[in-house]
C-alpha cells in the first residue's frame, strides 16, 4: 500500500511557541489530505481537508488562525500549531488520498504526532 | 452529517473466543469503509478495506461485512489472541473529498 509520512513523532514544547507537523505522501501525489486530532480515550476527529494550491476547509469549531495548514505541493502538507497551549496536547495524525484511482480509494495515515505543551 | 457508531465500547473475552464488534453510520452514500486498531499511543493500522460495492472482506482471522442499506458493519475475529488486544476503530469514506468519519472505538482486551 501506499506510505504516508508524518513528522515528529513526538515533540514537547513550551506554551505559547508554535509548532510544525509535516505529512509527506511517499509514493504517490495527494491532491487532498486530512488532518484529525485525537484526545485521549476519545476517537479521532477531522479537524480540516488540505487541498493543494487552495485554502484548508476547516470543521466546526476548529480555529483557522490557529492550526495552520498549508498545501503547498503533492506530496507534502504541513500543520502548524500557533501559540501553543496545555489544552492542545494531542494525538495529531494525518491522512491522504491518491488521486485518479477511482472514488472507492483506500485512505492511507501517516503515524501521528504525540504533542505535549507544557 | 455523518456519524459512526461502535458498540460495544469495550469488550473483555477470554483467549480463543470468537467475538463480533459493531459499527454503524447514518449516511448509508459511502463510497468505503476501513476498520483499523490502534495500540495504546501508537497510530492506526489498516485491518480491512470494503468497498460500497462490496458485502465483506476477509483477511486471516477477520472478517468485516458491509450492509450499507442498513449502515451497518461488523468485524469478526476468529480464535482470539491476547495480542488482539487493541482499540478497534471502523472509519467510513463519504461526502466531498470523500472524508472519513472515524467511529467511536470499541476497545478490546483478550484475557490470556
Amino acid at each position: 500500500g501506499a506510505v504516508v509520512s508524518q513528522h515528529p513523532s513526538r515533540v514537547i514544547c513550551k506554551s505559547g511557541t508554535s509548532v510544525k507537523i509535516e505529512c509527506r505522501s511517499l509514493d504517490f501525489q495527494a491532491t487532498t489530505m486530512f488532518w484529525y486530532r485525537q484526545f485521549p480515550k476519545q476517537s479521532l476527529m477531522l479537524m480540516a481537508t488540505s487541498n493543494e494550491g487552495s485554502k484548508a476547509t476547516y470543521e466546526q469549531g476548529v480555529e483557522k488562525d490557529k492550526f495552520l495548514i498549508n498545501h503547498a505541493s503533492l506530496t507534502l502538507s504541513t500543520l502548524t500549531v500557533t501559540s501553543a497551549h496545555p489544552e492542545d496536547s494531542s494525538f495529531y495524525i494525518c491522512s491522504a488520498r491518491a488521486p485518479g484511482r477511482g472514488p472507492n480509494t483506500e485512505a492511507f495515515f501517516g503515524q501521528g504526532t504525540r504533542l505535549t505543551v507544557v | 452529517k455523518q456519524e459512526v457508531t461502535q458498540i460495544p465500547a469495550a469488550l473483555s473475552v477470554p483467549e480463543g473466543e470468537n467475538l463480533v464488534l459493531n459499527c454503524s453510520f447514518t449516511d448509508s452514500a459511502i463510497y468505503n469503509l476501513q476498520w483499523f486498531r490502534q495500540d495504546p499511543g501508537k497510530g492506526l493500522t489498516s485491518l480491512l478495506l470494503i468497498q460500497s460495492s462490496q458485502r465483506e472482506q476477509t483477511s486471516g482471522r477477520l472478517n468485516a461485512s458491509l450492509d450499507k442499506s442498513s449502515g451497518r458493519s461488523t468485524l469478526y475475529i476468529a480464535a482470539s489472541q491476547p495480542g488482539d488486544s487493541a482499540t478497534y476503530l471502523c472509519a467510513v469514506s463519504s461526502g466531498g473529498y470523500q472524508k472519513v468519519t472515524f467511529g467511536t472505538g470499541t476497545k478490546l482486551q483478550v484475557i490470556p
